[in-house]
C-alpha cells in the first residue's frame, strides 16, 4: 500500500508568483483535503476534494484553488504570492463513500511541501 | 476563530512520567476527537481518536479522556519515552459532510532521559 505523497519536498518563490503542489493520495482514497501549516501552529483547512470537485473551503481566499484528478490525486495553486504564504503545505488523503461511516474518515497525510516566499 | 484550544504549548516530562495534554472545544455539533502525533519534518499521523459516546479510551500507553458535559478533552502518555518528543495536535471534525478537521494549536513534548 502507497501512502500519501508530495512534490516537491521544498519550494522557493518570490512575492507575487504563482505556485503549483501536487499530491497523489493513498490507494484507495478518493477525497484529498489540503491544509497550510505556519511555523509552530496547527495546520488550517484550505479545501477538500471529492469526486473532482471541491467539498468544502475553509478561511482562504480564492487565489488558493485546486484540483482532483480522475486517479484522485490532487494539486493545489497558489497565485499571487505573499509573504504570509510561506508554511508548510500538508495534503491528507481518506475515503468517502455513500452508506460508509463517513463519520469517522481517518485522512492520512504526507510529508507536505515547505513553501518560502521571498 | 479558533474552535480547539490546547494546553500547554510546551511540555517537558522525565522518562517514564505521565505527559498530560488538554484540550477544550467550542462547537458542540464536533463527534470525532483524533490526537495527531507530528515529528518534525514530517506530517501529522494519527495517534488515537475518540466518539464523544465514549468517556475514555486507551491504547497502549496512550488514553485519551473525553468529558463531553465539559467539552474538553485530554491525551495521556503514560511511561512517556525519549521516542514520544513530538509535536502533539488535538483536533475535532463534523459528522458526515465533508471532513475538515480543526487542530488545536499544538504541543511540544520534550522527553528527557
Amino acid at each position: 500500500e502507497t501512502g500519501v505523497t508530495q512534490s516537491p519536498t521544498h519550494l522557493i518563490k518570490t512575492r507575487g508568483q504563482q505556485v503549483t503542489l501536487r499530491c497523489s493520495s493513498q490507494s484507495g482514497h478518493n477525497t484529498v483535503s489540503w491544509y497550510q501549516q505556519a511555523l509552530g501552529q496547527g495546520p488550517q483547512f484550505i479545501f477538500q476534494y471529492y469526486r473532482e470537485e471541491e467539498n468544502g473551503r475553509g478561511n482562504f481566499p480564492p487565489r488558493f484553488s485546486g484540483l482532483q484528478f480522475p486517479n484522485y490525486s490532487s494539486e493545489l495553486n497558489v497565485n499571487a504570492l505573499e509573504l504570509d504564504d510561506s508554511a508548510l503545505y500538508l495534503c491528507a488523503s481518506s475515503y468517502s463513500g455513500r452508506g460508509s461511516i463517513a463519520l469517522y474518515n481517518e485522512q492520512f497525510f504526507g510529508p507536505g511541501t515547505r513553501l518560502t516566499v521571498l | 476563530q479558533q474552535q480547539v484550544k490546547q494546553s500547554p504549548q510546551s511540555l517537558i516530562v522525565q522518562k517514564g512520567g505521565i505527559s498530560i495534554i488538554n484540550c477544550a472545544y467550542e462547537n458542540t455539533a464536533f463527534d470525532y476527537f483524533p490526537w495527531y502525533q507530528q515529528f518534525p519534518g514530517k506530517g501529522p499521523a494519527l495517534l488515537i481518536a475518540i466518539r464523544p459516546d465514549v468517556s475514555e479510551k486507551k491504547e497502549g500507553r496512550f488514553t485519551i479522556s473525553f468529558n463531553k458535559s465539559a467539552k474538553q478533552f485530554s491525551l495521556h502518555i503514560m511511561d512517556s519515552q525519549p521516542g514520544d518528543s513530538a509535536t502533539y495536535f488535538c483536533a475535532a471534525s463534523l459528522a458526515g459532510g465533508y471532513q475538515k478537521v480543526t487542530f488545536g494549536t499544538g504541543t511540544k513534548l520534550q522527553v528527557i532521559p
